[in-house]
């Protein structure tokens, strides 16, 4: 069964430092994999795909991601943290049957300190 | 991108009433999804809402409890019947134009059951 798994529930950072936030899933075929952001008290917004090409994935707001087939993984990553950045960050995968059907990870948490 | 609109934003309804949400999108989409995300947890699909046909639901979800109708390619209602408290959540309404496409997320509908 196609699963996403975050390991890190919350992560706090200084503003400023840079963020990588973990992404593992499990699919049995090539993936379609997103990086999706939600505030306090709002949707969902989406920072980044993957769908096909280059494994080296930039998004809104200075991030990228790298999809990594031999490690299962599609983390997320910023040089440099602001502190509008703190929310709750989606990893989710397109599931079997409907790419567009969505399986999403547990979710990470970031604050950032000033 | 697709703007979406759902209504209402949030209510605090009665434990065995119903409540009907709206979503309307503002261009026609291929395909239109209800999620659930629980207090603290991730979002969960509800099920995949068909123009014109009964909506496709996804294990541990069923019409009875969760009507959805999609009368045309722009607009579909959620119902959550017969409230209890475990009904407290964000019901979302995500919409995707066609296949390797993303998924567009609207506002959410925060669900109080009382």
């Amino acid at each position: 069964a196609q699963s996403v798994t975050q390991p890190d529930i919350h992560i706090t950072v200084s503003e400023g430092a840079s963020l990588e936030l973990r992404c593992n899933y499990s699919y049995g075929a090539t993936p379609y994999l997103f990086w999706y952001v939600q505030s306090p008290g709002q949707g969902l917004q989406l920072l980044l795909k993957y769908f096909s090409g280059d494994t080296l994935v930039q998004g809104i707001k200075g991030f990228e991601a790298e999809f990594k087939r031999s490690q299962s993984s599609f983390n997320l990553r910023k040089p440099s943290v602001h502190w509008s950045d703190a929310a709750e960050y989606f990893c989710a995968v397109g599931a079997y049957g409907g790419y567009n059907k969505l399986i999403f990870g547990a979710g990470t948490r970031l604050a950032v300190h000033p | 991108s697709a703007v979406i609109s759902q209504k209402p934003s949030r209510d605090i309804c009665q434990r065995g009433t119903s409540l009907t949400i709206q979503c309307q999108v503002d261009s026609q989409v291929t395909m239109m999804f209800w999620y659930r995300q629980q207090p603290g947890q991730s979002l969960t699909l509800i099920a995949t809402a068909n123009q014109g046909s009964e909506a496709t639901y996804e294990s541990g979800f069923v019409i009875d409890k969760f009507p959805i109708s999609r009368p045309n390619l722009t607009f579909s209602t959620l119902t959550v019947s017969n409230m209890s408290p475990e009904d407290s959540s964000i019901y979302l309404c995500s919409v995707t134009a066609g296949e390797n496409t993303e998924a567009f997320f609207g506002q959410g509908t925060r669900l109080t059951v009382v």
